[in-house]
């Protein structure tokens, strides 16, 4: 079945750096690739996702890449802030496209 | 914004009890999913129901788990002899087509 190996699990950075987070997944025929950043006792939230006929997707501070060939993708967030401080999770659809198989998670921390 | 809804927040419940979990998804939206994430892990997928029957399961629903969508509105998660290894908090998502999931707020079930 799916697997998504993402990287790294910790990631420190200072405020106003940048933040990339990769992740790459085992199944050809996954098409969509979601990310999701998740607070304390919270649930899951979407901030940005990627189908598989786009190579890149920026919203704001946010930019997600996708590159089909190698099955890997990445989550860049710029000028990073304090309130950017959380898990963040990748997903990947699974081969029938009914479910989200999803990383192990990234702490990010942001330190001012 | 449209949200999805479960309860309870926290159930507490003893090894070998059954305990249902409730969700209320989104109501224009056809597919149902539950998730569960044990403390410090993964999200981890268990079920997908569409069109009033299960789409998919992953091999962590096995037969002590069922799920139902009783009347329109309620999509519910039985579990029928709660083990240990059962406490996890447990989400409840669902969406309008195949991707852009919207996760509920979750319960957290703790089996002593």
């Amino acid at each position: 079945g799916e697997n998504v190996e993402q990287h790294p699990s910790t990631l420190s950075v200072q405020e106003g750096d940048s933040a990339v987070i990769k992740c790459t997944y085992s199944d050809s025929a996954s098409n969509y690739f979601p990310w999701y950043k998740q607070e304390l006792g919270k649930r899951p939230q979407l901030i940005i996702d990627i189908r598989s006929n786009v190579g890149e997707k920026k919203d704001q501070r946010i930019a997600v890449t996708l590159n089909k060939t190698a099955k890997h993708f990445s989550l860049h967030i710029t000028e990073t802030q304090p309130e950017d401080s959380a898990v963040y999770f990748c997903a990947a659809t699974n081969q029938a496209g009914t479910a989200l198989i999803f990383g192990k998670g990234t702490t990010l921390s942001v330190s001012s | 914004e449209p949200e999805v809804t479960q309860t309870p927040s926290h159930q507490v419940t003893q090894m070998g009890q059954e305990v249902i979990l409730r969700c209320v998804p989104i109501s224009n939206h056809l597919y149902f999913y539950w998730y569960r994430q044990i403390l410090g892990q993964k999200v981890e997928f268990l079920v997908s129901f569409y069109n009033n029957e299960i789409s998919e399961k992953s091999e962590i629903f096995d037969d002590q788990f069922s799920v139902e969508r009783p009347d329109g509105s309620n999509f519910t998660l039985k579990i029928r002899s709660t083990k240990l290894e059962d406490s996890a908090m447990y989400f409840c998502a669902s969406s309008g087509g195949e991707w852009g999931y919207t996760f509920g707020s979750g319960t957290r079930l703790t089996v002593v």
